[in-house]
């Protein structure tokens, strides 16, 4: 069975303060892993796809990046406007594994205080 | 960029009632549409997948009766909660795959409130 899990589950920075989530995964083949910010009572915000480990992707003071059993999001200086809830999702390899079905983590909940 | 657009954001209704929501994807076709539930600080947990002109794969635990999802066209997917109840309150948010694979879109989310 596939699974995700997020590390720290809430995290509180003061901004400025530079720190890393972590997404650990087990998964039959990884076709793909995906992180997203989820803002409260919004859909999740897509940000990064990595297909293979060694790749790395950046987005302003975000930095994704992949290993065979984990992947980092990296924070550079955060901004209290970077609170909010990241997801990690992985999407498993495989005959018949529709594309898109994903399986989430938890979140962390990142809170960055001005 | 692809947008997908989902509605209504919020709904509260009474208990019995069905709740009908509209999932659209924008710019694009989305030949695969995803629905997720969401409890409060939980994550997202697939229901069922949407397939056009075909009928839904719906995940173990899922009742096939109580959320009735229909993929009439390459833009649209809905899903019906049938005869609502409050444990059926949550947050319901579909997704849709594009012809470059890459990037899922999401929608944003609709707040089930079952009275």
């Amino acid at each position: 069975e596939d699974q995700v899990t997020q590390s720290p589950e809430a995290l509180r920075l003061q901004e400025g303060e530079s720190s890393s989530l972590n997404c650990s995964y087990t998964v039959s083949g990884l076709r793909g892993l995906f992180w997203y910010r989820q803002d409260p009572g919004k859909g999740p915000e897509f940000l990064f796809t990595l297909y293979s480990a060694g790749e790395e992707k950046e987005k302003e003071r975000l930095k994704a990046t992949l290993t065979k059993k984990e992947s980092f999001l990296h924070i550079t200086a955060p901004k209290p406007e970077d609170s909010a809830t990241y997801l990690c999702a992985v999407l498993p390899g495989g005959g018949g594994t529709s594309y898109g079905k994903l399986t989430f983590g938890q979140g962390t909940i990142l809170t960055v205080h001005p | 960029g692809a947008v997908v657009s989902q509605h209504p954001s919020r709904v509260i209704c009474k208990s019995g009632t069905s709740v009908k929501i509209e999932c659209r994807s924008l710019d694009f076709q989305a030949t695969t549409m995803f629905w997720y539930r969401q409890f409060p600080k939980q994550s997202l947990m697939l229901m069922a997948t949407s397939n056009e002109g075909s009928k839904a794969t719906y995940e173990q635990g899922v009742e096939k009766d109580k959320f009735l999802i229909n993929h009439a066209s390459l833009t649209l997917s809905t899903l019906t909660v049938t005869s609502a109840h409050p444990e059926d309150s949550s947050f319901y948010i579909c997704s849709a795959v594009g012809v470059t694979n890459e990037k899922l879109f999401f929608g944003s989310g609709t707040q089930l409130s079952v009275l």
